[in-house]
């Protein structure tokens, strides 16, 4: 099947543009998360949604980051301002079970991610 | 917070040989500690996991170690293939919980 598609694969901006990221998790994956990759640097966590809500925002390192999932499924990471330390993969990952609910922790697939280039 | 370090950054052995990577954290409520594999210009995948309740858990040529009472936990991969080459990570979590803490990653090469 499917696994999680991320849209697009590059974009570049300029410094203070608008930019939205896009993550189609795999089917019936109810948890979504977003991290930010730097290079030479593991993935940081961003946000975790459980179905439509977000559980944990505590990730996001402003608030010119915003994310939403408004139907359970597709998220958009949206960036206000961008700024040049913007610069970097955005991932997206989902798995299955929610974890704050199921007491389990699933294993988390990722996407391919979209670079990130702020000018 | 939880604090991961990982070492080395990066690891060069020659085909045939063993590497072992070595990650600590700092949160002792942490109970769960995967280790993803990123080839160049793809995405982490999963290659083994290890939750607390067990000292080891092997997978072929892959292991992983954890010392709960020193923090640390390690990647043992014996045999190593050219096609091993790639970035590892090791990241540790609480069971129930969402979020992953990563370690900076060891650049692993292998050398036919």
């Amino acid at each position: 099947g499917a696994g999680v598609s991320q849209t697009p694969s590059n974009k570049v901006t300029e410094k203070g543009k608008y930019v939205e990221l896009r993550c189609d998790p795999i089917s019936g994956h109810t948890a979504l998360y977003w991290y930010r990759q730097s290079l030479g640097q593991g993935p940081e966590f961003l946000i975790y949604f459980q179905g439509t809500g977000a559980a944990d925002d505590s990730g996001l390192p402003n608030d010119r980051f915003f994310a939403v999932r408004p139907e359970g499924s597709v998220s958009t990471l949206k960036i206000q301002r961008t700024e040049r330390g913007d610069s970097a993969v955005y991932l997206c990952a989902s798995s299955p079970i929610a974890p704050r609910t199921s007491g389990k922790y699933n294993e988390q697939f990722f996407g391919p991610g979209t670079r990130l280039t702020v000018l | 917070g939880e604090n991961v370090e990982q070492h080395p950054s990066t690891l060069s052995v020659q085909e045939g040989d063993s590497a072992v990577i070595k990650c600590t954290y700092s949160d002792s409520a942490s109970n769960y500690f995967p280790w993803y594999k990123q080839e160049l210009g793809k995405r982490p995948q999963l290659i083994i996991d290890i939750r607390s309740n067990v000292g080891e858990k092997k997978d072929q040529r892959i292991a992983v170690t954890l010392n709960k009472t020193a923090k640390h936990f390690s990647l043992h991969i014996t045999e190593t293939q050219p096609e091993d080459s790639a970035v590892y990570f090791c990241a540790a979590s609480i069971l129930g919980y969402s979020t992953l803490t990563f370690g900076k990653g060891t650049m692993l090469l292998v050398s036919p």
